[in-house]
């Protein structure tokens, strides 16, 4: 069974701070997805990175999938109260016809 | 935009009565998904459907839980008996897949859930 582990849990920060949210994995991913969810709402895509090594960004949001494809991270800058959110990341892989495997989760929130 | 409809968003029942949730998904998709979350387990996949037919329901325990597609436009997931372990919440997601292989790489739009309690 492949499992991904997200690091932190949870995250508590004041806006204008930098942080960064982990993704890892012993098994290795053909793409990565990251999602962000708000209370109430189901997850919305953000971002999928498919190639190791890659780096994606999305306003103050950088993603980067490891080399190996095994791991995956989010760096937020100068993060905002619309940051809050639970943030899950979910591998792909040939073979399983579009099933993803959902991480443990890293809950935000900024406050002002 | 067009979104995934998840109808009821609660339900609040006793055990061991039946639950019936449903899911409209994004017109032109041809892959539903039904997830469960909880606090503890996170999001789980319970079972999906590629053009109506189920590919993997694994994740479903068969004797008490049940998923199908009447038609392109409902998929329903029903509970019965339901248990007060089976509190959570529900979601719905749908995706259009066009190459089974690199299917992974396509996003999952997913409905607001039904948020079910079992008393």
């Amino acid at each position: 069974t492949q499992l991904l582990e997200q690091s932190p849990q949870f995250l508590s920060i004041q806006e204008g701070e930098n942080l960064t949210v982990y993704c890892n994995s012993s098994s290795v991913f053909s793409s990565l997805q990251w999602y962000r969810q708000e209370p109430g709402e189901g997850p919305v895509l953000l971002v999928t990175v498919v190639t190791g090594g890659e780096v994606k960004k999305l306003k103050r949001l950088t993603f980067q999938f490891g080399d190996a494809r095994k791991d995956s991270s989010l760096h937020i800058t100068a993060a905002q109260p619309g940051d809050t959110g639970l943030y899950l990341c979910a591998g792909g892989n040939t073979g399983t016809a579009s099933k993803l495997t959902f991480g443990t989760g890293t809950r935000l929130q900024v406050t002002l | 935009d067009a979104r995934v409809t998840q109808t009821p968003r609660h339900k609040v029942t006793e055990m061991g009565q039946e639950v019936t949730m449903r899911c409209q998904p994004i017109l032109g998709h041809n892959t539903v998904f039904w997830y469960r979350q909880t606090m503890m387990q996170g999001l789980e996949l319970l079972a999906y459907f590629r053009n109506r037919a189920p590919l993997d329901d694994s994740g479903m325990p068969k004797d008490r839980f049940s998923a199908e597609m009447p038609d392109a436009t409902l998929a329903t997931l029903k509970i019965q008996p339901s248990e007060p372990r089976d509190s959570a919440v529900y979601f719905c997601a749908s995706g259009l897949v066009l190459d089974g292989r690199t299917g992974y790489n396509q996003p999952q739009h997913f409905g607001d859930g039904t948020r079910l309690s079992i008393l």
